[in-house]
């Protein structure tokens, strides 16, 4: 079945430092990509998305890239803030199903 | 527009009891789906309501239920509670199945077992 495989955390940054969350996936079709934040004793809250092959989606200097070919979809940011300190969810959505990774944990240091 | 509401925010029950969480979506939103989140196993899909209808369900024991009113509004109901239930529930709302980069999220439920 669908599913989606994220980098342990927690992930460990100085502020400024740049950002890499991994995600790959496995479906059938063409699945819907996402990204989601959740920021301490809050739901989850759409970051991003990309809905077909080579699609980039971005938003407050996040970015990620749907990569067919190697089934991935990682999440980069050029220069954390403190404030960037959560929890990020990778999800697929295939019909009318979404499905999360477990999460990474980013925490930010001054 | 109120967002997505969920009561009560923190819960603490006993192994054998039961419990009811209970979700307002958005205003206008069909579609309810609440998802289970613990450290080690992230989020895991429960179940999806659509006008007062079970449209999807994931692989929880029959101790999990959920139920859809006329206005939208949902409850979830686990029974005989075990330890292995504490967690945060969350609840989501749609306007419709399908619409999944419209998905709203509550701030959940943080369930604690003893």
């Amino acid at each position: 079945g669908d599913s989606v495989t994220q980098m342990e955390g927690p992930v460990t940054l100085s502020e400024e430092a740049f950002l890499t969350i991994n995600c790959t996936y496995t479906a059938t079709g063409y699945p819907s990509l996402f990204w989601y934040v959740q920021y301490p004793g809050e739901g989850l809250q759409l970051l991003l998305k990309a809905t077909k092959a080579d699609d980039k989606g971005s938003n407050k200097g996040f970015e990620a890239t749907y990569r067919k070919e190697t089934t991935s979809f990682h999440l980069e940011k050029g220069s954390v803030q403190v404030s960037d300190s959560a929890v990020y969810f990778c999800a697929l959505g295939n019909t009318d199903k979404l499905i999360f990774g477990t999460g990474t944990r980013l925490q930010v240091f001054p | 527009k109120a967002g997505v509401t969920q009561t009560p925010r923190y819960l603490i029950k006993t192994r054998g009891q039961q419990v009811t969480l209970s979700c307002s979506p958005i205003s206008g939103h069909r579609s309810v789906s609440w998802y289970q989140q613990t450290p080690g196993q992230g989020l895991q899909f429960l179940f999806e309501y659509f006008s007062e209808t079970q449209r999807n369900k994931g692989n929880f024991p029959g101790r999990f239920s959920g139920r859809q009113f006329s206005n939208s509004r949902s409850e979830m109901n686990v029974s005989t509670l075990e330890l292995g239930d504490s967690a945060l529930y969350l609840c989501a709302s749609r306007l419709e199945i399908g619409a999944n980069e419209k998905l709203f999220f509550g701030s959940g439920t943080q369930l604690s077992v003893l």
